[in-house]
């Protein structure tokens, strides 16, 4: 099936602006992840969602930081009054059970914020 | 604790050689390791994984090696080619999330 999509692939916001990036995964899979990657390092975990319920935010670097997946399928990390620090590609990822085995990544969303 | 070390930071082989990249961890919690390539522009992709009860895995051209005692492990990648040429990453993981190494630039040369 379908592999792991993200939209927009690509957005710039102005500094204080709100941005809602969107995860769709991969029909059936159970857990679902987001992680954040900066330029020339690894991905850093943000959010951590078993179905519709998130078990794991410990990752989310403030308050600004905000992810839901409500019916348990797509999922939205938003980032309210987005900071030049929050410059980064924003990676979903998806596996089928409920722990972190096998996870599958998106193409991820490249932030600029300017 | 929750660190994963990776290394070299980036490597150039020759076609046809053996790339050999290195992981080490603390976290003894950690029982599952993967690898995942990731070309630019890209989501990274799964090449191989291994638990910590076995020793050596190999699929095709892509080996690990694990070391338990000593806490590390690391990917071989036989007969490099050209289109090998991407950044790798180790990963460590104890079932929430994984814990990503800082990447291995890998250039295969023709």
């Amino acid at each position: 099936g379908a592999g792991v999509s993200q939209s927009p692939r690509y957005k710039v916001a102005k500094r204080g602006q709100d941005v809602a990036l969107r995860c769709d995964p991969i029909s059936g899979h159970v857990s679902l992840f987001w992680y954040q990657q900066a330029l020339g390092q690894g991905p850093e975990f943000l959010t951590y969602f078993q179905n519709e319920a998130q078990l794991d935010k410990s990752g989310l670097p403030s308050d600004r930081f905000f992810a839901e997946r409500p019916e348990g399928s797509v999922s939205t990390l938003k980032i309210q009054r987005t900071q030049q620090e929050d410059s980064a590609v924003y990676l979903c990822a998806s596996s089928h059970g409920v722990r972190s085995y096998e996870q599958y990544f998106g193409p991820g969303t490249r932030l600029t914020v300017t | 604790q929750q660190q994963v070390k990776q290394s070299p930071q980036s490597l150039i082989v020759q076609k046809g050689g053996i790339s050999i990249i290195n992981c080490a961890y603390e976290n003894t919690a950690f029982d599952y390791f993967p690898w995942y390539q990731q070309f630019p522009g890209k989501g990274p992709a799964l090449l191989i994984a291994i638990r910590p009860d076995v020793s050596e895995k190999k699929e095709g051209r892509f080996t690990i090696s694990f070391n338990k005692s000593a806490k590390q492990f690391s990917l071989h990648i036989m007969d490099s080619q050209p289109g090998d040429s991407a950044t790798y990453f180790c990963a460590a993981d104890y079932g929430q999330n994984f814990v990503f190494g800082p990447g291995t630039r890998l250039s295969v040369l023709p």
